[in-house]
């Protein structure tokens, strides 16, 4: 299996940009969660899916951002417009379990905004 | 909502000593809680976990400790050795939320 796999790896964009990551679960995981990790504020959870449902978008900053799931085996972040204090590295997370706790992290996306 | 605190922010032990992480949270409602290790530059990676129902936990040299009344819970590391050195994260899920610490950096020196 080859884990969970987001894209890009690293993205540097101009402020007021529109900035799309991509996160692809691991196969047969019904949960999947978007994280953001700054030296600031440390790891923070965005929001979460179960079934490709959102089930908790509490820790979306602003209306700035938005997540879909428009299948199993695929999700986005988007960002639009893009703000420098938005620059951090961008996890995604899948996980098997019933309740979502078992989580796999991807290798993350590390995002600059200039 | 809840709020979990992680000490020491930085940790620096001989290797074969021991290493102890201490968290606490304040919702009495959380009932799991998770441990992550991070190594530089690489993604968080679940160590170990325990359930609001199980006081301690132990997977070899690892184990976690769980005291409901204080509401605390803290992660001990056994015989470190030099790839023991990361950062590690406490986290507690209350409801439909997961809260993370700060972060210990620890270090073992070898």
């Amino acid at each position: 299996d080859a884990g969970v796999i987001q894209s890009p790896r690293h993205e540097v964009t101009e402020m007021g940009q529109e900035v799309t990551l991509r996160c692809k679960p691991i196969s047969g995981h019904d949960y999947l969660f978007w994280y953001r990790q700054t030296m600031m504020r440390g790891l923070e959870l965005l929001i979460y899916f179960n079934n490709n449902v959102p089930i908790d978008d509490s820790g979306m900053p602003e209306d700035r951002f938005s997540a879909k799931m428009p299948n199993a085996s695929f999700s986005t972040l988007k960002i639009q417009p893009s703000e420098p204090r938005d620059s951090a590295v961008y996890f995604c997370a899948s996980s098997p379990d019933g309740r979502g706790e078992t989580q796999y992290f991807g290798p993350g996306t590390r995002l600059l905004v200039l | 909502g809840e709020n979990v605190e992680q000490h020491p922010s930085t940790l620096s032990v001989q290797e074969g000593d021991s290493a102890v992480i201490k968290c606490t949270y304040s919702d009495s409602a959380s009932n799991y809680f998770p441990w992550y290790k991070q190594e530089l530059g690489k993604r968080p990676q679940l160590i170990i976990d325990i359930r609001s129902n199980v006081g301690e936990k132990k997977d070899q040299r690892i184990a976690v400790t769980l005291n409901k009344t204080a509401k605390h819970f803290s992660l001990h590391i056994t015989e470190t050795q030099p790839e023991d050195s990361a950062v590690y994260f406490c986290a507690a899920r209350t409801g439909n939320q997961f809260y993370f610490g700060t972060g210990t950096s620890l270090t073992v020196i070898p």
